[in-house]
């Protein structure tokens, strides 16, 4: 099975300044088919998740492009480039190639 | 506009049975892959399965041979059945139509 770690596990940000994820897996998620189907969720307190990032690096329609998705292989990040009050929450890393898993999430706060 | 409703959680004792549903419009339940994720109280996101357009599903070990995805074409809607139902399978239990779009959730608790 594969296993999603992410690091770290608690984020305090400043409002304005950026902050980034690092996501790994056990093994390659590169699909037969050549694609890297590794997706990131935000989830608001008392909010379903919300997709944000698809395939490593495409963001979903809305999501806003202070949101970017980066790697390849096993090693992936999710950069918020100017954090906002809005961005509170916890974010998860997942893989669709085996055929899913999470990661045990990231939680972001203000400080 | 896409809309995904689940329904059917509650109280339930260990070893008994559920039945989620979730009532998809917007799009077409056979034409995409549907799977259901659940989150317990306070923990993070886990897959539970999935079914794909062709019909093939799969299952986390944790409900194998317990649980099964199904879906009914002429009612747009997306099933899992839930037997043999352990204190651990306490979560809100979330419909999905390829990771894109979810549902509210809907809350199941395992307990006697």
């Amino acid at each position: 099975d594969v296993v999603m770690t992410q690091s770290p596990l608690s984020l305090p940000v400043t409002l304005g300044q950026p902050a980034s994820i690092s996501c790994r897996s056990s093994q390659s998620l590169v699909y037969s088919d050549g694609n890297t189907y590794l997706n990131w969720f935000q989830q608001r307190p008392g909010q379903s998740p919300r997709r944000l990032i698809y395939k490593v690096s495409n963001r979903d329609s809305g999501v806003p492009d202070r949101f970017s998705g980066s790697g390849s292989g096993t090693d992936f990040t999710l950069k918020i480039s100017r954090v906002e009050a809005e961005d509170v929450g916890v974010y998860y890393c997942m893989q669709g190639t085996h055929p899913f898993t999470f990661g045990p999430g990231t939680k972001v706060d203000i400080k | 506009e896409v809309q995904l409703v689940e329904t059917g959680g509650g109280l339930i004792q260990p070893g008994g049975s559920l039945r989620l549903s979730c009532a998809a419009s917007g799009f077409t339940v056979s034409s995409n892959y549907m799977s259901w994720v659940r989150q317990a109280p306070g923990k993070g996101l886990e897959w539970v399965s999935v079914i794909y357009s062709g019909g093939s599903t799969y299952y986390a070990d944790s409900v194998k041979g317990r649980f099964t995805i199904s879906r009914d074409n002429s009612k747009n809607t997306l099933y899992l059945q839930m037997n043999s139902l352990r204190a651990e399978d306490t979560a809100v239990y979330y419909c999905a139509r390829e990771m894109g779009y979810w549902g509210q959730g809907t809350l199941v608790t395992v307990s006697s």
